[in-house]
């Protein structure tokens, strides 16, 4: 079974400033993807950012990026130039290729405060 | 678009009560999946299904009873609710494998057993 594991409860960032979720899974797997998921306080689930566990490139989306290192079992979530609308609960999700259902496995969530 | 909608968005029961969570979603999705939120630990999942008439037990399906009559509708039902059911659940759908990957969630239902 995976694995996902977000280790930092809570972060709080400047506005403008920069921020970066971590993110370690635990696999046998060598094809997956893996998501960023943001929470905001209306409950409402909204994918970020996805990376193919294949692919070296690591995924950008605006001011949302990644850094995946599949050996180390890492996929760490950089958020730039930080705005309010980016306080949130983020989750870290990992999905086997291939597999039936294609079944998400949540990490226990990262909660980001934006402050002006 | 309406996309996943769940009804109701709130619910308070007495411990024993019965209650059916009903998730609709009008993108043609084949998967169906029913998760539920508890704080520090992310979502797990309690069933899903992969295509009409047909589910299966996810992470914790101890508890819980689910159908699937129509491709749209994926129903989760908690026969004799407690309170370790007291959770927000969350329904979601994606297309099945080869189109896309990306799951679409509804709003979520916060359920409180008393």
């Amino acid at each position: 079974a995976q694995t996902v594991t977000q280790s930092q409860p809570e972060m709080s960032v400047q506005e403008a400033e920069t921020v970066t979720l971590s993110c370690t899974y635990d696999t046998s797997e060598n094809n997956y993807y893996l998501f960023w998921y943001k929470q905001p306080p209306s409950r409402q689930m909204i994918l970020v950012i996805r990376q193919e566990a294949y692919k070296q490139q690591n995924a950008t989306e605006n001011r949302f990026s990644v850094n995946f290192q599949k050996a180390a079992k890492s996929f760490s979530l950089k958020i730039s130039d930080s705005q309010l609308g980016d306080t949130a609960m983020y989750f870290c999700a990992f999905m086997k290729s291939r597999a039936a259902g294609n079944k998400l496995t949540f990490g226990g969530g990262t909660r980001v405060l934006v402050k002006p | 678009n309406a996309g996943v909608t769940q009804t109701p968005k709130f619910r308070v029961l007495k411990t024993g009560q019965s209650m059916t969570l009903l998730c609709a979603q009008d993108m043609n999705h084949e998967y169906m999946y029913w998760y539920r939120q508890d704080p520090g630990m992310g979502l797990r999942l309690i069933h899903y299904s992969v295509g009409e008439g047909t589910t299966a037990k996810g992470e914790v399906p101890d508890g819980y009873n689910v159908s699937r009559l129509k491709k749209q509708n994926f129903l989760l039902g908690l026969e004799s609710a407690a309170p370790s059911q007291t959770s927000v659940y969350f329904c979601a759908s994606s297309y099945s494998w080869g189109l896309s990957t990306e799951a679409f969630f509804g709003q979520g239902t916060r359920l409180t057993v008393v």
